[in-house]
């Protein structure tokens, strides 16, 4: 079964600080893994996705994700947090037949000045 | 369009009211999805059309709820008698083979 899991309810980082928000899933076959950000009273963002190559992706607004298949994990990260990047952040998978897209219960990221 | 486009943005119904969500995709994208989301919760999948598939109903909750999607592209989530826990956002998203679902604004559902 297809499923994504992101563990923290809450990440809190201080501004210029690197920030991590973590994700693992489970699939069959080889996944197709993406990164949405949500604004308050906003739809949901695409930011970055994996399909193949490169185990580092780079997206929006300055994030990434690793990819890692051993570990089946795929973290966003960024290397400075802004302010302005306190969002809801959401993990999603799909699988190899384009099938519906599995969502994580979301992580709310807070970014202190 | 340029994005996936829902209407209402907002919408207030008396309990026991029937209600219609409208979501336009994008154009040319073949799979569309509604999800719900409850007050700063996650997203609860509804309903999921892909091409000329039979759609993957799995998430609906109740048999009041029913969706359609005309001529592969519009689509129309219908509640039937709505109820208070029916209130939520209802989000819309298009996406085309492997690449990235895009999400609608939403609308905002209230049942009073």
């Amino acid at each position: 079964a297809q499923s994504v899991a992101q563990p923290e309810d809450q990440v809190n980082v201080a501004e210029g600080n690197p920030l991590t928000v973590k994700c693992t899933y489970s699939v069959s076959g080889n996944p197709y893994l993406f990164w949405y950000v949500q604004y308050p009273n906003r739809g949901l963002q695409f930011l970055l996705k994996y399909i193949t190559g490169d185990n580092l992706v780079k997206g929006s607004y300055g994030f990434e994700a690793e990819f890692n298949k051993s570990q089946t994990s795929f973290h966003l990260k960024k290397p400075s947090a802004l302010v302005s990047d306190s969002a809801l952040y959401f993990c999603a998978v799909r699988d190899i037949n384009f099938n519906k897209f599995y969502f994580g219960s979301g992580t709310k990221l807070n970014v202190k000045p | 369009g340029a994005g996936v486009s829902q209407s209402p943005s907002n919408k207030v119904t008396e309990k026991g009211k029937d209600v219609e969500l409208r979501c336009d995709p994008i154009s040319g994208h073949t799979a569309l999805y509604w999800y719900r989301q409850s007050l700063g919760q996650g997203l609860e999948f509804l309903i999921y059309f892909q091409g000329n598939s039979a759609p993957d109903k799995s998430g609906l909750p109740s048999d009041r709820f029913s969706a359609e999607r005309t001529g592969g592209s519009v689509s129309t989530l219908t509640i039937q008698r709505t109820q208070q826990e029916d209130s939520a956002v209802y989000l819309c998203a298009s996406s085309l083979a492997s690449l990235a679902a895009f999400f609608g604004q939403g609308t905002r559902l209230t049942v009073v």
